[in-house]
């Protein structure tokens, strides 16, 4: 059965250094969102992709983060200058049409800011 | 903004002890309401999705009603296997794939 992926599955960092979290959305799907998990704490929303382009955004996604698609297949999420309050459970997602079409979540990457 | 409100908290049932969870909702226009169970350290693993009041789906040991202000996630004679956390998440009219997340309800099942 496809499934996301991400990679890596732990990544610690120095405060303000920038880090790269990667996804391997499933293969024919078009819509990608990313989630961050605070231990403890609710999923929250940060940003939707499609079509090379933002189509929704939160108020946590600022302009520390930035999303791409480099290639075909993958989808990043980048933090310019990581803060100790960016540590978390990063969740990329994906479906095939957008809208309610079922978001297939990936196993996450655990982000330690220290 | 749309808000999610999930009780209890925490569950703790005996197997075969069947119960209910609670996810309450306020949203402008509802777009869909899911729900999805995630195993610690693991990413959401999708279950239900519930577009209108009235409706219901069933997989296995498990049951999601919807009502307007509310949906109801029914588990018959859970057994240990069903421990998890279980999340609901709402998308409301203003959005095209935000999903809102209530805070979960941590089912533990003992043997």
């Amino acid at each position: 059965e496809p499934e996301v992926t991400q990679t890596p599955s732990h990544q610690v960092t120095q405060m303000g250094q920038e880090v790269i979290l990667r996804c391997v959305p499933i293969s024919n799907h078009l819509y990608f969102y990313w989630y961050r998990q605070i231990l403890g704490q609710k999923v929250e929303f940060l940003v939707s992709f499609y079509n090379n382009e933002i189509s929704e955004k939160s108020e946590i996604f600022d302009d520390q983060f930035s999303v791409e698609r480099p290639d075909g297949s993958n989808f990043t999420l980048k933090i310019r200058s990581t803060k100790l309050e960016d540590s978390a459970m990063y969740f990329c997602a994906s479906t095939l049409r957008g809208g309610t079409d079922t978001q297939y979540f990936g196993p996450g990457t655990r982000l330690t800011v220290l | 903004e749309d808000q999610v409100t999930q009780s209890p908290e925490a569950l703790r049932l005996q197997e075969g002890e069947s119960s209910s969870l609670n996810c309450s909702y306020t949203v402008s226009g509802l777009r869909g309401l899911f729900w999805y169970r995630q195993d610690p350290g693991k990413g959401p693993e999708f279950l239900f999705t519930l577009y209108s009041a009235g409706e219901e789906k069933e997989k296995e040991r498990l049951k999601a009603t919807l009502t307007k202000k509310e949906s109801f996630l029914h588990i018959t004679a859970p057994k240990p296997e069903d421990s998890a956390t279980y999340l609901c998440a709402v998308q409301g009219g203003t959005s095209y794939g935000k999903l809102t997340f209530g805070q979960g309800t941590i089912l533990t099942v003992h043997p």
